[in-house]
């Protein structure tokens, strides 16, 4: 079993709509969870970071950690063509020196106008 | 602007040549970070370095090797060794930390892709 299990997808949805994206993992350890977008042919950029459970919130982005489950949601309202890409999470146990991420294999999704 | 410049942008190697992709950043980064990507296959950890003179191996380090000479540079040759070196390779850094809490997320390159012909 992979320590992080994510849905590849492809996801298709209308313009508008919102779109919930997950991920599962296994390591009760992990507390910083991060939420990285991918376009084609490009590096990940940084989307969304929460350490902990909770909710955190950036314009049309909602990222939630629900620890007790292990699982962690991004959620994109008011979706647009341009969200069209690879979404990847990745999380970590700590933030010090030996920190290395752990990371989901991406969720494609495809807005359609 | 601060960043993270990968090049050559697309490789093409011969059978049994070494290569040498270079990434370079301007953020002042301590930590640097050398990734694989292939369909279906995630992201994939090649070498890292946390401060300059001193990597490690990553998941999957055999037929690759690294230098961290300078703090702003990171290159990875991919050896004649690597049997399957076609893929599309990321650079990354992050800030080291030594606090218990607050992190950053790693800033990624625009990526090489490498074919191998």
């Amino acid at each position: 079993q992979k320590e992080v299990e994510q849905d590849p997808g492809p996801l298709s949805v209308p313009e508008g709509a919102i779109v919930s994206l997950n991920c599962t993992y296994s390591n009760s350890a992990f507390q910083y969870f991060m939420w990285y977008r991918q376009y084609s042919r490009k590096g990940p950029e940084l989307l969304m970071y929460t350490y902990s459970s909770g909710n955190k919130e950036d314009g049309r982005f909602t990222a939630q950690v629900d620890k007790s489950s292990k699982y962690i949601s991004l959620f994109i309202r008011d979706s647009q063509p341009s969200d069209s890409a690879t979404y990847l999470c990745a999380m970590s146990p700590n933030a010090g020196n030996n920190r290395k991420l752990i990371w989901g294999l991406g969720t494609s999704l495809a807005v359609n106008p | 602007d601060g960043g993270i410049t990968q090049s050559p942008k697309y490789l093409f190697r011969k059978e049994g040549q070494n290569v040498t992709l270079s990434c370079e950043q301007n953020l002042n980064h301590d930590a640097m970070y050398w990734y694989r990507q292939d369909p279906g296959q995630g992201l994939r950890l090649i070498y890292y370095s946390q401060i300059v003179n001193d990597f490690q191996k990553g998941d999957i380090a055999e037929g690759y090797s690294v230098s961290r000479e300078k703090k702003e540079s990171f290159p990875l040759t991919v050896t004649s060794a690597q049997k399957n070196p076609t893929a599309f390779y990321l650079c990354a850094s992050s800030i080291r930390r030594d606090r218990k809490v607050g992190a950053e997320g790693y800033t990624f390159g625009s990526g090489t892709r490498l074919t191998v012909v």
